[in-house]
């Protein structure tokens, strides 16, 4: 069974701009959920997304935005890029029920603002 | 409030040696706590869970021991090896609520 894709591994973009980051899950998983990864802040959580709609949503700003489609692939937008947006994004998809628990990680998308 | 904390940002063993990284939490509300690696390059890969109902769970070559009275967690790995080598983090989790991962253990495992 293929593991979690994301799409693309890597990503230069500049302040001001925007970015739609893409996440594949496990074949039958329902549930999506993006991070964003730092040196500093470690694993912060974004977003959840179960079945089309958002579950869950970590504090950050508007600017940061998702959706799944009913295929249950999943996207992530940042709008107005700054550069602390700098960071590795990852996705994880878990079981068909639903349960956060087994989460399976992409290998991320690495975003860098300059 | 909400943390998941880990004692040391790095630790360093010989290979054959049992490791054992720390993690404090400060939410007793929790259901359950997950322990992943991360090796460079790569997502979090998911290595052993434990309800908080339970004190101890066995797996393949890690045990995680679970304090509810102090309100820590640790992993044990057993005969490590240079391939353990890796960023190592707690999370913990509650119905209804996304995971709250702490900052990261580095293992550094030198034959």
């Amino acid at each position: 069974k293929a593991g979690v894709t994301q799409t693309p591994r890597y990503l230069i973009k500049t302040r001001g701009q925007q970015v739609t980051l893409s996440c594949s899950p496990i074949s039958g998983h329902r549930s999506v959920s993006w991070y964003q990864q730092t040196p500093g802040q470690g694993l912060q959580f974004l977003f959840e997304y179960f079945s089309e709609t958002q579950r869950n949503k970590g504090n950050f700003p508007g600017r940061f935005s998702g959706r799944q489609f009913s295929n249950s692939r999943s996207e992530m937008n940042v709008s107005t890029l700054e550069l602390g947006d700098s960071a590795l994004y990852l996705c994880a998809s878990s079981s068909p029920r639903g349960g956060r628990g087994n989460q399976y990680f992409g290998p991320g998308t690495r975003l860098l603002v300059l | 409030g909400e943390s998941v904390g880990l004692h040391l940002p790095t630790l360093s063993v010989q290979e054959g040696d049992n490791s054992i990284i720390n993690c404090a939490y400060s939410n007793s509300a929790s259901d359950y706590f997950i322990w992943y690696k991360q090796e460079s390059g790569k997502g979090p890969q998911f290595i052993i869970d434990i309800r908080s109902n339970m004190d101890k769970r066995q797996g393949q070559r890690v045990t995680v021991l679970l304090n509810k009275t102090v309100k820590h967690l640790s992993l044990q790995i057993a005969a490590t090896q240079p391939g353990d080598s890796a960023v190592y983090f707690c999370a913990r989790g509650e119905a209804g609520t996304a995971l709250i991962f702490g900052k990261g253990t580095t293992l550094s495992v030198s034959s």
